[in-house]
This record gives C-alpha cells, structure tokens and sequence, in this order.
C-alpha cells in the first residue's frame, strides 16, 4: 500500500538493549524524520535525512543512530535502550520540490517502552 | 534554532463555540506554518498551513491567521464538533531546510 508505514507499532525491551524501529514510505520523498512525542514536550526532532545517504541530528539525537542507504527506508537504532527513551516514536517525509508537496506526512507511530 | 511556544496547553469548549490556540515562533526565517491535528492512537495530520507571504488562510470552519511583525500564528476553529477534539500542534519551517519545529501541542475537548 502507498504511504507511510512504521514497524513495530508496539515494543517492549529491556534496559540495554539493541532496538530498531522501521519507517518505509512509497512516495520517494527526499526527506524523512524521526521524531518522538513525550507529554508536556510535543514532538522533538530526533534525526533527519535531505537523501539517500545524507543524514543530520536534531533536538535530542543523543542514544540514536539512523541510516539511509536507500530513499524509501529510515531505520532508527536505539544502541543501548534506556527507560528515558520510552516514548511514541514518529517517522515523517516530506518533498516540497514536488508539485504542491510542502506537506510532511506521518507514520501512525511505535510505541516503546523500556523496562 | 527555531523556538515555538504554544499555548493553552489544554482548551475546553462546548459545541458550536469557536476556539482559538496560538503560537510564537523566534526565527524570522521562518516561512512556512503548518497546524496539525492528531487523534488518538494516530500520527499528526496536516489541517492547514500559511506561508509567510500570506496573512490569513480558510478552509471551511477551519482559518489561520499569520503575524510576521509579532511573530505570531493562531488557528481559529468556529462552530466547533465533537470530532474537532483531538490534540493539535502548530509548527514552523525555516526557509533553508524541511525540517519542522513544534510547539508543545493543546488538547482541544468539545463539550456536547
């Protein structure tokens, strides 16, 4: 299906752990985001990517690691997970150079917790 | 960077009134301002956006309205419905990238 898909919607993992959250979206957007939505703070930029192979830190980058070999794939690595990294997790694109395409688009989200 | 500050935080009105949330933003680069609104157990959805060159947009019961000098933008729903509860969050774009900030977001309740 066309669109923006994130994966897992839900995970639970341990303090310490390797996680990878997947983000895929069908429109060749040259821009993805991660972002993560915590109560009281809206949502906060994690990392972003302009292309393939091109990626940036945001607000709160520190304990992540993205990547983006190819255009339609941004995965987000928590290295060693930490309960301060349970939140909603939120993958974007975005293209303005496309006709009328100023809009970023969102995942329906993964919810983590760490315990 | 860009600082968006969005207030109330909370906003409860009853059906058919209208409602108003406003946002500040710090970076007069800025010159794109999208309003989101998200529902529960879903991601954000674009209602409506200005561009820095306009001063007022409308869609239906749905307007935004843009002050450069002040630095200000606020969202004006009117004769609001039970389906207009929902969390919404304004944003601000510099002109130089695509990235998004912002603002804290307001949980906006209709009273039936």
């Amino acid at each position: 299906d066309a669109g923006i898909t994130q994966s897992p919607r839900y995970k639970i993992t341990e303090t310490g752990r390797q996680v990878t959250l997947m983000c895929h979206q069908t429109w060749s957007h040259s821009y993805m985001f991660w972002y993560r939505q915590d109560l009281g703070h809206g949502l906060r930029l994690i990392y972003y990517s302009a292309a393939a192979d091109i990626t940036d830190k945001g607000e709160v980058p520190d304990g992540y690691v993205v990547s983006r070999s190819k255009t339609e794939n941004f995965p987000l690595t928590l290295e060693s997970a930490t309960r301060s990294q349970t939140s909603v997790y939120f993958c974007a694109s975005s293209d303005s150079r496309r006709s009328g395409g100023t809009e970023a688009f969102f995942g329906q989200g993964t919810r983590l917790t760490v315990v | 960077g860009e600082n968006v500050e969005q207030h109330p935080s909370t906003l409860s009105v009853q059906e058919g009134d209208s409602a108003v949330i406003k946002c500040t933003y710090s970076d007069s680069a800025s010159n794109y301002f999208p309003w989101y609104k998200q529902e529960l157990g879903k991601g954000p959805q674009l209602i409506i956006d200005i561009r820095s060159n306009v001063g007022e947009k409308k869609d239906q019961r749905i307007a935004v309205t843009l002050n450069k000098t002040a630095k200000h933008f606020s969202l004006h729903i009117t004769e609001t419905q039970p389906e207009d509860s929902a969390v919404y969050f304004c944003a601000a774009r510099l002109t130089s990238n695509e990235k998004l900030t912002f603002g804290t977001g307001t949980r906006l309740t209709i009273i039936p």
